[in-house]
């Protein structure tokens, strides 16, 4: 079983400057990953970025990355240079193989804004 | 190439009737998900299905939700004698195998609403 919790339910920023969006997760999975998922309004989900829990360096992609901590349980992603397109409801997920199947548990989301 | 697609788009519905949702994945994906997706919450896990085989159901709320892949393809979820509380948005995802670290690529979802 996994549970995933995001304790900010809105989160603001201003173009160009770095926001981090915090995450915490708990799960019996030995073998497990975790996402953040970006969803504009009226469309799709789309993935951000991936972590595999066996990898302790952090996932980068562009101006997306994350603080991985495995001790804490903490995934927490960091928004560098933030745009206007930035602006959605992000949501972090767990997910594990076996007869978990790669299913997602998803946190309550968080409500980015981006200022111009 | 194409991507996910579901539908319809929106879906109006009286409470008891009957709704049938239809998800198109990405062309030779083998796994697909269904999501329910509460107003301002994160989607929670409704049913697997690897290929034709539906292989984890367990988040299906009632015996009035019933979903099927026959051809491995193309997926329905049937909502029998709809409830007001069945009112939500409802993802589908499919991925290129099965597997945790596998990337989910969501459909627009279909939005329900029973009045």
């Amino acid at each position: 079983a996994q549970t995933v919790t995001q304790s900010q339910p809105e989160m603001s920023v201003q173009e160009a400057e770095t926001v981090t969006l915090s995450c915490t997760y708990d799960t019996s999975e030995s073998d497990y990953y975790l996402f953040w998922y970006k969803q504009p309004p009226s469309r799709q989900m789309i993935l951000v970025i991936r972590q595999e829990a066996y990898k302790q360096q952090n996932a980068t992609e562009n101006r997306f990355s994350v603080n991985f901590q495995k001790a804490a349980k903490s995934f927490s992603l960091k928004i560098s240079d933030s745009q206007l397109g930035d602006a959605a409801m992000y949501f972090c997920a767990c997910s594990a193989g076996g007869t978990s199947y790669g299913k997602l548990t998803f946190g309550q989301g968080t409500i980015l804004t981006v200022h111009p | 190439g194409a991507g996910v697609s579901q539908s319809p788009r929106y879906k109006v519905a009286k409470r008891g009737q009957d709704v049938a949702l239809r998800c198109d994945p990405i062309s030779g994906h083998v796994s697909l998900f269904w999501y329910q997706q509460a107003l301002g919450q994160g989607p929670e896990f409704l049913t697997y299905f690897q290929n034709e085989a539906q292989l984890d159901k367990s988040g299906l709320p009632s015996d009035r939700f019933f979903a099927e892949r026959p051809e491995g393809s193309v997926s329905t979820l049937k909502i029998q004698r709809t409830q007001q509380e069945d009112s939500a948005v409802y993802l589908c995802a499919s991925s290129p195998r099965q597997g945790g670290r596998e990337t989910q690529y969501f459909g627009p979802g279909t939005r329900l609403l029973v009045l």
